[in-house]
Order: C-alpha cells, then sequence, then structure tokens
C-alpha cells in the first residue's frame, strides 16, 4: 500500500524567505504527483500536478520536483508572503483516480 | 465557470443517525471520487464513480455508500453514524479515468456526530 509522508509538519518562516517543503512515497509506481494547497476548513485547492514522466513543474513562484526513482518531491516556494499561509499537502496518484495524501506541512509566513 | 460544488456546508447529527451529503462535478466532468479528511490528516479514499459505475472503494465500512447520477452529480450516504465519522467530506471530479487525469476538489462539507 502507498504510504505519503511530508516533512516538516510544520513550519514558520519571515516574509521573504525561499523555502522547501519535502513529500516521500513508498511506491515508485506512481503516475503522478499532486501538490494541494489548504486553508483551514476548507477545501483543496490544486497547484501543481506532475506527471509520472516528467522531472518538474512551474507556476508563478511555485515550482515543484519529482524524483520518482527515490520516492520523492519537493515544493519549493520562492519569496513567500504572509497569504502563502496555509497547510500543503501532496498526493500521489497510484490507481485510475486514486490519490494517497500525506498529512501535510503547515505553514506560517510570518510578516 | 463553476468548480465542484457540495451541499451542505455543515451538519450536526446524532450517533446512530443516517447522512446524505452532495456532490455536483465540474460541467464536462464525468469521474466523481470521495474523501474523508479527519481533522490533522489527510484525505482518505472513499469512492470513485464513473459514468455510474462504482470504479474504486477505499478501506471504508458498509456504512459508507454512494451513487452517481445520469447527470453525474453524486450522494455519499453514511448510515448508523458513529463519533469517529466526524470529519471534512471532500468530493473531486475529473474528466474521467484516463491516468494521470487531474483532480479538482470542491469546499467540502464538515459533518460532526455528537
Amino acid at each position: 500500500k502507498q504510504e505519503v509522508t511530508q516533512i516538516p509538519a510544520a513550519l514558520s518562516v519571515p516574509e521573504g524567505e525561499n523555502l522547501v517543503l519535502n513529500c516521500s512515497f513508498t511506491d515508485s509506481a506512481i503516475y503522478n504527483l499532486q501538490w494541494f494547497r489548504q486553508d483551514p476548513g476548507k477545501g483543496l485547492t490544486s497547484l501543481l500536478l506532475i506527471q509520472s514522466s516528467q522531472r518538474e513543474q512551474t507556476s508563478g513562484r511555485l515550482n515543484a520536483s519529482l524524483d520518482k526513482s527515490s520516492g520523492r518531491s519537493t515544493l519549493y516556494i520562492a519569496a513567500s508572503q504572509p497569504g502563502d499561509s496555509a497547510t500543503y499537502l501532496c498526493a500521489a496518484q497510484t490507481g485510475a483516480n486514486n490519490l494517497f495524501f500525506g498529512t501535510g506541512t503547515r505553514l506560517t509566513v510570518i510578516p | 465557470d463553476a468548480g465542484v460544488t457540495q451541499s451542505p456546508t455543515h451538519l450536526i447529527k446524532t450517533r446512530g443517525q443516517h447522512v446524505t451529503l452532495r456532490c455536483s462535478p465540474i460541467s464536462g466532468h464525468k469521474s466523481v471520487s470521495w474523501y474523508q479528511q479527519v481533522l490533522g490528516q489527510g484525505p482518505q479514499f472513499i469512492f470513485q464513480y464513473y459514468e455510474k459505475e462504482e470504479r474504486g472503494r477505499g478501506n471504508f465500512p458498509d456504512r459508507f455508500s454512494a451513487r452517481q447520477f445520469p447527470n453525474y452529480s453524486s450522494e455519499l450516504n453514511v448510515n448508523a453514524l458513529l463519533l469517529g465519522d466526524s470529519a471534512l467530506y471532500l468530493c473531486a471530479s475529473s474528466v474521467g479515468l484516463a491516468i494521470g487525469n487531474e483532480q479538482f476538489f470542491g469546499p467540502g462539507t464538515r459533518l460532526t456526530v455528537l
């Protein structure tokens, strides 16, 4: 069974700092890896989707990388802002549309 | 264009009751999946439906059931509610069953069981 781990569980940084969130998965036979943002009590907002054949994806200040062989993905956030404060979840797809989620990293950006 | 919508937003029930949650996918999406997210955890897969048929089921008891309608909307039913069923229930839609399809999530229904 696929297990997804996210480290750290919580992170607090000053505004303007660059940061990296980590995601690891046990079964490298994934179809894609998706990063989401979740604000308290809210649903999930898709940030980036990396297909298994890709190495990275970029959107604005966000860059996600994927290394299937080592079972790792990272989400890089450049020039962090207070509005980036949220929980970030990664999810690995190993079935038709079945996502396995990590427990998330709670990010706080201090003004 | 509207995203995935879910109703109701919040719900309070007592142990032993039954609940029905509803989801409308993005227009043109034919696949709907349901996830349960307990406080402090990541979402866990419950069901996937495509073209009104169940295409996947997670490790949840038979008290959980779902169905999909001809317009691709979906209902999640939970019988004999337990305190542990308190969670945020998320619905996700995708275009189809093709591998690698991106999933889009709704705002969720917050269920509290007292």
